[in-house]
């Protein structure tokens, strides 16, 4: 079965602009987590949605945000882009929020800020 | 907030070297999950262990949970090129957040 994608692979943005990334989960899973990995500060939880409902938010600006459609698929948006939201984002998928049935992750939006 | 140390940070090993790399939580672990990511891409799901004592093997890598230690070990045989990148253990806490360790980086020299 196809695994999670997320589009685009590598965007650059210019500061001040808004962005928004797309992860389609695995078909079936409806728990879709989002995380941003830089060099600095490794791997760091954003946000999760279960059914259309955000569950839990990381230490984030209100600049993040995101949604997920009834489709299970996510999107999430940064806004006011600063040079240190460069990073990977990654989303995960799982068949529900608990993590028993583990998590699986997309390869990932490669964000440049410039 | 849960933490999760990684040991080493990072380990250089000549091919066909075995290697472990530990994983220790500052809580009380519901699960830990291992992951491998090459750099720049998504993480590979390895394996996932719930129960304490639980050990599981996938190819040359096997892990090992002990709840009593809040300690998980990954361990590969025989270490290839294949198996160079980043380990990253993973935990979710009571509030389903998910956590991720301080990573290990591997480099295997053919």
């Amino acid at each position: 079965k196809a695994g999670v994608t997320q589009t685009p692979r590598y965007l650059i943005k210019t500061r001040g602009q808004q962005v928004t990334l797309s992860c389609s989960p695995i078909s079936g899973h409806r728990s879709v987590s989002w995380y941003q990995q830089t060099p600095g500060q490794g791997l760091q939880f954003l946000f999760e949605y279960f059914s259309e409902t955000q569950r839990n938010k990381g230490n984030f600006p209100g600049r993040f945000s995101g949604r997920q459609f009834s489709n299970s698929r996510s999107e999430m948006n940064v806004s006011t882009l600063e040079l240190g939201d460069s990073a990977l984002y990654l989303c995960a998928s799982s068949l529900v929020p608990d993590g028993n049935y583990g998590y699986t992750f997309g390869s990932g939006t490669r964000l440049t800020v410039v | 907030s849960q933490e999760l140390e990684q040991s080493p940070q990072s380990l250089i090993v000549q091919e066909g070297k075995n290697l472990t790399i530990n994983c220790t939580s500052s809580k009380t672990l519901y699960g830990l999950y291992w992951y491998k990511q090459k750099y720049g891409e998504g993480l590979i799901f390895l394996m996932m262990l719930q129960k304490g004592g639980e050990e599981k093997s996938h190819e040359k890598i096997t892990a090992k949970l002990d709840e009593k230690k809040q300690q998980s070990s990954l361990h590969i045989t025989a270490s290839q090129p294949s198996h160079a990148g980043i380990y990253l253990c993973g935990a979710a806490n009571t509030g389903n957040q998910f956590y991720f360790g301080t990573g290990t980086s591997l480099t295997v020299i053919p």
